[in-house]
């Protein structure tokens, strides 16, 4: 069984669009995270939740909004989709703080 | 920023070959992750060592820490082609909100070579 899934892995769509990317993990895990890699494979957090405490990270843009309906479950939710946006999109989670993230495979959007 | 660094950023070596890899990062930590990533695959984790250890093994992986340099190593013995991957370091603080993040570095991309 998937750890952490993510559903589309390949979302190609237009700008100025809306998308959502879908995230599960059947760990048990209590803490989530939104990631964004670029072309250059840097690796940025996003958000983190846990326990219904949601941790923004300042310069993402608030078109980007993850929204939970329960522990494993983090959805992803991008308004006005701009050039700019086209990365992979990973999931990940873990048990507590300070302890290893489980990623999904990725999500890789290209806006045309 | 706390992010780390990883060096170099490209490494080929030929099969059964040691490679090591290094990491540089700017503030103190709790702890820190080393990760492999396949191409077209999420991140993996490889080990975690704390701030207050400076050793640490896991089968082939022999990971380091230096907090007086603030560094770490990642060492593969015997490497495999199974292992061209890139592997990055991540160190965590507590950016003062009660908050966990992860800082990635910008990843060693390694060769192993048959």
């Amino acid at each position: 069984d998937t750890a952490v899934s993510q559903t589309p892995k390949y979302l190609v769509t237009q700008m100025g669009n809306d998308k959502s990317i879908k995230c599960e993990q059947n760990l048990g895990h209590d803490t989530m995270y939104w990631y964004k890699q670029d072309s250059k494979k840097f690796l940025k957090i996003m958000f983190s939740y846990n326990n219904k405490e949601l941790i923004i990270n300042e310069t993402v843009p608030n078109r980007f909004s993850p929204k939970s309906p329960d522990k494993a479950h983090l959805n992803l939710h991008i308004n006005s989709l701009e050039l700019g946006d086209s990365a992979v999109y990973f999931c990940a989670s873990s048990q507590g703080t300070y302890q290893p993230q489980h990623f999904g495979d990725g999500t890789r959007l290209s806006i045309l | 920023s706390q992010q780390g660094e990883e060096d170099p950023q490209a490494l080929s070596i030929q099969e059964g070959e040691n490679a090591t890899m290094n990491c540089s990062y700017k503030t103190s930590i709790n702890n820190l992750q080393w990760y492999r990533q396949n191409s077209g695959r999420g991140l993996v984790h490889l080990i975690l060592i704390r701030s207050n250890e400076r050793e640490k093994h896991s089968g082939r992986l022999r990971v380091t820490l230096d907090t007086s340099k603030k560094s770490s190593s990642l060492l593969i013995t015997a490497s495999r082609a199974a292992d061209t991957a890139s592997y990055f370091c991540a160190t965590d603080g507590d950016s003062g909100a009660g908050s966990y993040q992860l800082t990635f570095g910008k990843g060693t991309k390694l060769s192993v070579i048959p």
